[in-house]
């Protein structure tokens, strides 16, 4: 089974504060793709990584891919308010099977 | 472009009693997903159609869970009877295929039973 662990769980901090994030797993995928979920809301995808070793930029958020396409970050720069929410990266694994999401990472970025 | 839409966004019921929720996926998509979200378990899949047949329902959790894909712009989930620790919030999404396509979710069904 495939699974991926997202660290850390929770993670309060002051605006403008960097911050990073991971996404880990044993098994390989295909690509990743990380959501942003506001209260109230289905999650949003923000990005998906295809090459091993990509590296995608979204203005303050930086997205990378491992070497081994088995890991993944997200590293926040300056961080802001809007910032706030569940951050869930999910794994495409062999064709025809569904995505696996992580348990997320939940930001709280205070003023 | 209207995204998916669920309903009810929210639902407060007895144990014991028939819960129904819709969810209208995005025109064109061929994959549509029922997922159910809590704090302990994260965003679990439930079942997921493709053209409107079931692929995988191994995430229902039990015989109490039902799902429908009737045509390709409506499916239901179903539980009967509801228990209290099936209250969670239940997402519907869709997407054009499978692999590394996007995911469009809907905005949730907030289901408690009391």
């Amino acid at each position: 089974t495939q699974l991926l662990e997202q660290s850390p769980q929770f993670l309060s901090i002051q605006e403008g504060e960097n911050l990073t994030v991971y996404c880990n797993s044993s098994s390989v995928f295909s690509s990743l793709q990380w959501y942003r979920q506001e209260p109230g809301e289905g999650p949003v995808l923000l990005v998906t990584v295809v090459t091993g070793g990509e590296v995608k930029k979204l203005k303050r958020l930086t997205f990378q891919f491992g070497d081994a396409r088995k890991d993944s970050s997200l590293h926040i720069t300056a961080a802001q308010t809007g910032d706030t929410g569940l951050y869930l990266c999910a794994g495409a694994g062999q064709a025809g099977t569904a995505l696996i999401f992580g348990k997320g990472t939940t930001l709280s970025v205070s003023s | 472009d209207a995204g998916v839409i669920q309903s009810p966004r929210h639902e407060v019921t007895e144990m014991g009693q028939e819960v129904t929720l819709r969810c209208k996926p995005i025109s064109g998509h061929d994959y549509l997903f029922w997922y159910r979200q809590t704090m302990m378990r994260g965003l679990e899949l439930l079942i997921y159609f493709n053209n409107n047949v079931p692929i995988d329902d191994s995430g229902m959790p039990e015989d109490r869970f039902s799902a429908k894909m009737p045509n390709a712009s409506f499916s239901t989930l179903k539980i009967q009877p509801s228990e209290p620790r099936d209250s969670a919030v239940y997402f519907c999404a869709s997407s054009l295929w499978q692999g590394d396509q996007p995911q469009h979710f809907g905005d949730g069904t907030r289901l408690s039973i009391l």
